[in-house]
This record gives structure tokens, C-alpha cells and sequence, in this order.
């Protein structure tokens, strides 16, 4: 079957830094998304890696390996804001839907 | 540009009705797809269409159902509800096929009560 796992929960300080941790196993890969949804609100667009290594917009990184099937998340300087649901998800193919992980709660404290 | 309308933002049935929820794309957006959000998971993919055609479907039975019109507009229909169906309904717009560097805009959801 295919698959993406991330931490269920994930607890930082406010101003800290934090990374939410994805990997897959899919049968094919075009690229790792991650999308923010706020409790009650919408999943919004984060990010998209096709290629190894860091994009970065902004406070917030996203990171890929795919010869370790493998991406990250990365946090930097967390606000109260922040606080929030992160999905990562996979493309397989070209003609199938995305797959996605269960999701990461984040959890920041003052 | 309007963001993705969901119609109703609520609705509460009983076992056994129907339900039909609607949703209007991003002006431009030629695929919506359906998700299914439960409290404590992720997203379950229902269906996507493209160009007025069902492109994949996710494994859910057949009560589930959809259909996208000319204008990208798409409705989803749940028939013979069970209380199992209980859930936060979310639609995605996208330009292109879902997923990739096409993202995914989202509405807001129609929350779903069967009693």
C-alpha cells in the first residue's frame, strides 16, 4: 500500500525553531506538498519540493530526500499563530490523487 | 479573486436521507476534488474531476457520488446516510491535476451531522 507518516503531535516554545518530519512510501513520486489547517479552518498551501533539498519561504523550509523517501518541515521563529495542523502529502503519479499523512499537531507554548 | 464557496457551511440529516453539498472552484480552476475529514485524521480522498469527468476515486462505497458541471461547478451526493458519514466535507480546487506544483485551494467545509 502507500503510505506517509508524521508525528502525530509535535510541542515547541514560541520563538523556537521545530521540524515536522514526513516519510513515504508510495509507489511512484512526483513531489511533497504540506498544506496548514487551523482548527475549524481550511487547509491552506505551505509548500511543494519536487527536487532534493531546501525551498524556503519565508519563517517557514521545507525540505526533501528522495533517495530516502523522506521531507521535513521546518519552523523557524514560532508565533502563537502557528499553531496548527500540518499535512504532508505525496503525488504519485501523474494520474493519481495525492496521498496523505495523518497529520501533525503543533502544539506551541509561551 | 473569490476563493472556494462550499454550500452549506452546515447540515444536519438523519439515517437514511440524502444529502447534496455544492461547491464553486477558484474562477479558472479546471479540477475539484472531494475530501473527507474526520476529527483526529487526515484527509480521505473521495473523488476528482477534471473537465466535467470523475478522473480518480478514492475507496469509499457507492452511497458516495459526485459530478462536476461546463462551468467547473461540482456537487457531491450522499445517499442512505449513516452515522458514520458524520464529518467535515472539504472540496480543493486546483488550476491543473490535483497535486504536484498545482496546489490545492481549499473552502471552507461543510460540516455534516447524521443523527
Amino acid at each position: 500500500g502507500q503510505s506517509l507518516e508524521q508525528p502525530s503531535e509535535v510541542t515547541a516554545v514560541e520563538g523556537a525553531i521545530v521540524q515536522i518530519n514526513c516519510t513515504y512510501q508510495t509507489s511512484g513520486f512526483y513531489g511533497l506538498s504540506w498544506y496548514q489547517q487551523h482548527d475549524g479552518g481550511a487547509p491552506t498551501f505551505l509548500s511543494y519540493n519536487a527536487l532534493d533539498g531546501l525551498e524556503e519561504t519565508g519563517r517557514f523550509s521545507s525540505f526533501l530526500s528522495r533517495s530516502d523517501s523522506y521531507g521535513y518541515l521546518l519552523l523557524q521563529e514560532l508565533q502563537m499563530k502557528d499553531s496548527a495542523s500540518y499535512f504532508c502529502a505525496v503525488k504519485p503519479g501523474s494520474n493519481y490523487q495525492l496521498i496523505w499523512g495523518a497529520g501533525t499537531k503543533l502544539i506551541i507554548k509561551p | 479573486k473569490a476563493g472556494v464557496t462550499q454550500t452549506p457551511r452546515y447540515l444536519i440529516k438523519t439515517r437514511g436521507q440524502q444529502v447534496t453539498l455544492s461547491c464553486s472552484p477558484i474562477s479558472g480552476h479546471r479540477s475539484v476534488s472531494w475530501y473527507q475529514q474526520t476529527p483526529g485524521q487526515g484527509l480521505q480522498f473521495l473523488f476528482e474531476y477534471f473537465s466535467e469527468t470523475q478522473r480518480n476515486k478514492g475507496n469509499f462505497p457507492g452511497r458516495f457520488s459526485g459530478r462536476q458541471f461546463s462551468n467547473s461547478r461540482s456537487e457531491m451526493n450522499v445517499s442512505t446516510l449513516e452515522l458514520g458519514d458524520s464529518a467535515l466535507y472539504l472540496c480543493a480546487s486546483s488550476f491543473d491535476r490535483t497535486g504536484g506544483n498545482s496546489p490545492l485551494h481549499f473552502g471552507n467545509g461543510t460540516r455534516l451531522t447524521v443523527t
